[in-house]
């Protein structure tokens, strides 16, 4: 069964304060890894998604990278309209459905 | 809006009653998906539906009840449910042929049972 594991479960930065979300996962053959973002009282957003090893994608202040065994989420010079919470999900080969971590949650004060 | 549409979005029940939930979207996706989230925890996949037909129950109690009538519209009804079901309610489509992209979600029904 796909496993996924995120690091910290909340994150507290300073604006400008640039830091690193990780997630961290098992798969059975890894078809893309995914990055959502999720504000309160909202469902999750879509961000990237990963397919291999060594890829990475930007989009604003965040990047993401991919290991064979883990992901990173960076934050570059973070704003307070970055906090949310970002959740990390797979998609393996031998399934059709995503696994979901249970989330980072990102405060970002001014 | 993301294209994936629920209602309500807000909802108290006691445990002797029957609700509804109900969630549409017109993003031409095939599959739709029932989530539970909890404080804390993972997403929890509830149900699947392919194409109109169920492709998982994910070991869900029956007094969840989910109803796929076309490919636009997913239901899950509600009936004597227990305090512990109380959580955010997530629906979620996917192109099945390109479900690399991910899921589209909607905003979520916040359901409190007492």
């Amino acid at each position: 069964e796909d496993q996924v594991t995120q690091s910290p479960e909340a994150l507290r930065l300073q604006e400008g304060e640039s830091s690193s979300l990780n997630c961290s996962y098992t798969v059975s053959g890894l078809r893309g890894l995914f990055w959502y973002r999720q504000d309160p009282g909202k469902g999750p957003e879509f961000l990237f998604t990963l397919y291999s090893a060594g890829e990475e994608k930007e989009k604003e202040r965040l990047k993401a990278t991919l290991t064979k065994k883990e992901s990173f989420l960076h934050i570059t010079a973070p704003k307070p309209e970055d906090s949310a919470t970002y959740l990390c999900a797979v998609l393996g080969s031998n399934d059709y459905k995503l696994s979901f971590g249970a989330g980072t949650t990102v405060t970002v004060r001014a | 809006e993301t294209g994936v549409t629920q209602t309500p979005r807000h909802l108290v029940m006691g445990m002797t009653n029957k609700k509804s939930l109900k969630c549409e979207q017109h993003l031409g996706h095939n599959a739709m998906y029932w989530y539970k989230q909890s404080a804390k925890k993972p997403l929890e996949l509830m149900f699947v539906y392919n194409f109109k037909e169920q492709t998982e129950n994910n070991s869900v109690p029956s007094r969840f009840s989910p109803e796929c009538p076309n490919s636009s519209h997913l239901f899950l009804h509600l009936h004597t449910l227990q305090p512990e079901d109380s959580a955010l309610y997530l629906c979620a489509s996917s192109q099945d042929s390109n479900r690399d992209y991910g899921y589209t979600f909607g905003s979520g029904t916040r359901l409190t049972v007492v």
